[in-house]
């Protein structure tokens, strides 16, 4: 069966420290990857999507990065955190062709501080 | 450009009654899909239903039924004999089939099941 890990967490960081989220996917190839943001009481924001290696669109343009080292594997990056930078951040795969499900982690809630 | 809109930032029911969550979206494309799904206070995101443009019949989930119109890009949420496990945040999401995979959600309802 397939599964998604997401970690850390929780973290909580310093205005201009760097940051690194991983995601990971188990039983399944080649999936799509998502990342997304949940500010506190908002909607979900796409920030990144990858629907291959080398493949990844970004949404929204600020100081985040996203990397795809491995098929399975999403990583959201940042060289210097904002205070705006806080929120909940969920990564989120599927296996694509436009109808399935995309399952989700259980998400890293982030505080810059 | 997709976009998905939620006006209803949040609602409560009474238990054992019915409420209807709207979504309507904007895109160009014909092909595409629909969906509703629910997070808890858990914050983990459950799939609650799906639907293809390209069917006409809405989709059924045992309490949980879509209307679905295309022409008018709607595709609202109803929730039947409403539970207290029913309350958590509702988004609609959206993806065009085929070649594109972006996967977009509306802002959400907090919906909350009065006992």
């Amino acid at each position: 069966s397939q599964t998604i890990h997401q970690w850390p967490a929780t973290l909580v960081q310093p205005v201009g420290s760097p940051l690194s989220l991983e995601c990971t996917v188990e039983g399944t190839s080649n999936p799509n990857l998502y990342w997304y943001r949940q500010a506190a009481g908002r909607g979900l924001q796409l920030l990144f999507y990858s629907i291959g290696i080398d493949q990844i669109s970004s949404e929204v343009p600020q100081n985040l990065s996203a990397s795809r080292p491995q098929d399975r594997q999403f990583i959201l990056s940042s060289k210097k955190l904002l205070l705006s930078d806080s929120g909940f951040y969920l990564c989120a795969w599927s296996q694509g062709v436009g109808d399935t499900e995309a399952f989700f982690g259980q998400g890293t809630r982030l505080t810059v501080v | 450009a997709q976009t998905v809109t939620q006006s209803q930032p949040e609602m409560s029911v009474q238990e054992a009654e019915t409420v209807t969550l709207s979504c309507t979206y904007d895109t160009s494309e014909n092909n595409y899909y629909l969906f509703w799904y629910k997070q808890p206070p858990s914050r983990q995101m459950i799939l609650v239903i799906r639907q293809e443009a390209y069917k006409q019949q809405n989709a059924t989930e045992n309490r949980f039924s879509v209307n679905f119109q295309k022409a008018a890009k709607s595709f609202s949420l109803k929730i039947s004999d409403s539970q207290l496990g029913d309350t958590a945040m509702y988004f609609c999401a959206f993806i065009v089939n085929f070649g594109n995979e972006k996967l977009t959600f509306g802002t959400g309802t907090r919906l909350t099941i009065i006992p």
